[in-house]
């Protein structure tokens, strides 16, 4: 099955300052890359997301990069603010089985 | 639009008892899933509903857990007999059509088993 691996688990950084959180995954199926933002006590909330056929994604200050060769994917926040604290899942979904795979999560924090 | 909602929020029992969560998705949202987060970890698919048809239920512990999608819209999950390592947050959500579509998550029902 599909293993999605993300890197930091935590993530510290000053207001103002960009942030990347970079996920790898392992089925070449897989097509369809949502990133998620959990605050606590919350379900997740989709921010940004990107399909296979496109290299890159940009909304406001969040930007997603995806390299399907490398088989890997990151996502990139621009001048970070606190309000950005949260938990961020990146997951994978693979075009034949259709199952979600999410990494193990960054613990992002935004210090004012 | 009002969003997935879960209930209980919260939910204490001790090991061996049985519990039961329910999920009202959308309105009009074909898929329904269940997840298992475990503290620490990104959401695990437990069960995948397509109206009131299981789509994919491969994570899901048979011997414990099972879950059920009456007409297509309100679902259930229920563990029976509870174990320690059952504690976590279990999440539903619910997206328009079965395929990479956006996932819309509920709050949650945060379970601690004793």
């Amino acid at each position: 099955g599909e293993n999605v691996e993300q890197h930091p688990s935590t993530l510290s950084v000053q207001e103002g300052d960009s942030a990347v959180i970079k996920c790898t995954y392992s089925d070449s199926a897989s097509n369809y890359f949502p990133w998620y933002k959990q605050e606590l006590g919350k379900g997740p909330q989709l921010i940004i997301d990107i399909r296979s056929n496109v290299g890159e994604k940009k909304d406001q200050r969040i930007a997603v990069t995806l390299n399907k060769t490398a088989k890997h994917f990151s996502l990139h926040i621009t001048e970070t603010q606190p309000e950005d604290s949260a938990v961020y899942f990146c997951a994978a979904i693979s075009g034949g089985s259709y199952i979600p795979t999410f990494g193990r999560g960054t613990s992002l924090i935004v210090h004012p | 639009e009002a969003g997935v909602a879960q209930s209980p929020r919260y939910k204490i029992i001790e090991k061996r008892q049985s519990v039961a969560f329910w999920c009202n998705p959308i309105s009009g949202h074909a898929t329904l899933y269940w997840y298992q987060q475990i503290l620490g970890q990104g959401p695990k698919l437990l069960i995948q509903f397509q109206n009131n048809g299981v789509v994919d239920d491969s994570q899901l512990p048979k011997d414990r857990f099972s879950a059920e999608r009456l007409k297509g819209v309100d679902s259930t999950l229920k563990i029976q007999p509870a174990k320690l390592e059952d504690s976590a947050v279990y999440l539903c959500a619910s997206s328009p059509g079965p395929i990479q579509e956006t996932q819309y998550f509920g709050p949650g029902t945060r379970l601690l088993v004793l």
